[in-house]
């Protein structure tokens, strides 16, 4: 069974610091996602990572693909309130995407 | 372009009974995706439509069902509800398969 583990459970920070949450798995994906949900509110997308040793930024947002592609970390700069949410990774296999279950991020003004 | 839509968003259920939850997806996209989200197991991948056919399956009971209508638009099905059936249900779409989804608000069903 394929499993993500993501690191920290929960983290509350202050506003301005930086942050890194992490994503890692014993089994290769063909590719990993990274998606944001809000309280109420469906996953939102934010980053597909496809090649080992990707690196993608998003404004304040930087995603790593590891080299083996069996894992993957965020990293937030500068964090901001409107950051606060549940950090989702998801690893495609064989037509199905595998959750982790989440890293609860705080950050408080 | 409209969003992922799901309704009801909430719904309040007797064990026992048996519940269907609808989803239409964005305009276009094909695939819709199924999944169960809740505080213990996290986000489970319940199965996948595409076409009208069930392309993917999860690892749950055969007391969940669903079907996708030539408009794309599809229905889940669960019978003989449990308690650990309350839940968050969660419908995405996407253009050809389960990658770079697109999730609706969800239904939060709870079974009592």
């Amino acid at each position: 069974t394929q499993l993500l583990e993501q690191s920290p459970q929960f983290l509350s920070i202050q506003e301005g610091e930086n942050l890194t949450v992490y994503c890692n798995s014993s089994s290769v994906f063909s590719s990993l996602q990274w998606y944001r949900q809000e309280p109420g509110e469906g996953p939102v997308l934010l980053v597909t990572v496809v090649t080992g040793g990707e690196v993608k930024k998003l404004k304040r947002l930087t995603f790593q693909f590891g080299d083996a592609r069996k894992d993957s970390s965020l990293h937030i700069t500068a964090a901001q309130p409107g950051d606060t949410g549940l950090y989702l990774c998801a690893g495609g296999s064989q037509g199905n995407l595998i959750f982790g279950k989440g890293t609860k991020l705080s950050v408080k003004p | 372009k409209a969003g992922v839509t799901q309704t009801p968003r909430y719904l309040i259920k007797t064990r026992g009974q048996q519940v269907t939850l609808s989803c239409s997806p964005i305009s276009g996209h094909r695939s819709v995706s199924w999944y169960q989200q809740t505080p213990g197991q996290g986000l489970q991948f319940l199965f996948e439509y595409f076409s009208e056919t069930q392309r993917n399956k999860g690892n749950f009971p055969g007391r969940f069902s669903g079907r996708q209508f030539s408009n794309s638009r599809s229905e889940m099905n669960v019978s003989t509800l449990e308690l650990g059936d309350s839940a968050l249900y969660l419908c995405a779409s996407s253009l050809a398969g389960v990658w770079e989804q697109y999730f609706g608000p969800g239904t939060r069903l709870t079974v009592t």
